[in-house]
């Protein structure tokens, strides 16, 4: 019953080219979503977000889109570059309980070839 | 400033044995959060500390496990007695605030259980 999917496990991209990762979601509840990326060893780390309220949120090569009518969001890393390479992970918050805790998808390997 | 700091890296144990796993949350965060990843799956949360409260524990997997944070500060999760299902990278992440723009969790390495 996962309700934040990445359905990609993987993806391969040319250095300079643009990286497109999907997530799709099943809880209407969600209202705020974020892109967290993750390298070998050590804890995901923060990248984007954005608001239910907005459909488009950028920041330098990062810009995420948001279709709430499809459940769906997705990341855009334009242009791609070899440090990109990593694990990037889907999350959304819901008002459960006021706590708004994220819940996580299972994440998408980017590898960006030089 | 420090970040999550999180101890072991990694522990290898056998099945029944017990483990505990620490984590030092950055300073002046009352949030904790325990979420574990198992190979190649969703980082699924466990449980959620505000200070020294248990504020959410519905990810707790069954009563093997179980989760402290005395006077507020570090947390600890002790599994006991250990199971292979058990086995996963075990992450830490604190947060000054809660709420949906909140802003985000601050992860550390994570802990690797192996559990043979």
């Amino acid at each position: 019953d996962q309700q934040v999917k990445q359905n990609s496990p993987s993806l391969s991209v040319q250095e300079g080219r643009i990286s497109i990762l999907n997530c799709d979601y099943t809880n209407s509840m969600f209202d705020y979503f974020l892109w967290y990326k993750k390298y070998p060893a050590e804890g995901p780390t923060f990248l984007i977000s954005i608001s239910s309220i907005k459909d488009k949120n950028e920041d330098g090569r990062f810009t995420v889109f948001l279709n709430k009518s499809a459940k769906h969001l997705s990341l855009h890393i334009v242009p791609s570059q070899p440090g990109d390479s990593a694990v990037y992970f889907c999350a959304a918050k819901a008002p459960q309980g006021g706590s708004y805790i994220p819940t996580f998808g299972r994440g998408t390997s980017l590898i960006v070839h030089p | 400033e420090a970040g999550v700091t999180q101890f072991p890296s990694h522990s290898v144990i056998e099945k029944g044995q017990t483990v505990t796993l620490r984590c030092d949350p950055i300073s002046g965060h009352d949030n904790l959060y325990w979420y574990r990843r198992v190979m190649g799956k969703e980082i699924k949360f466990l449980l959620h500390f505000v200070k020294e409260s248990k504020q959410d524990e519905s990810g707790m997997p069954n009563n093997r496990f179980l989760a402290e944070r005395t006077g507020g500060t570090y947390s600890t999760l002790k599994v006991q007695p250990a199971e292979l299902e058990d086995s996963g990278v075990y992450f830490c992440a604190s947060s000054h605030i809660t709420g949906a723009y909140a802003g985000e969790l601050f992860f550390g390495e994570g802990s690797r259980l192996t559990v043979l």
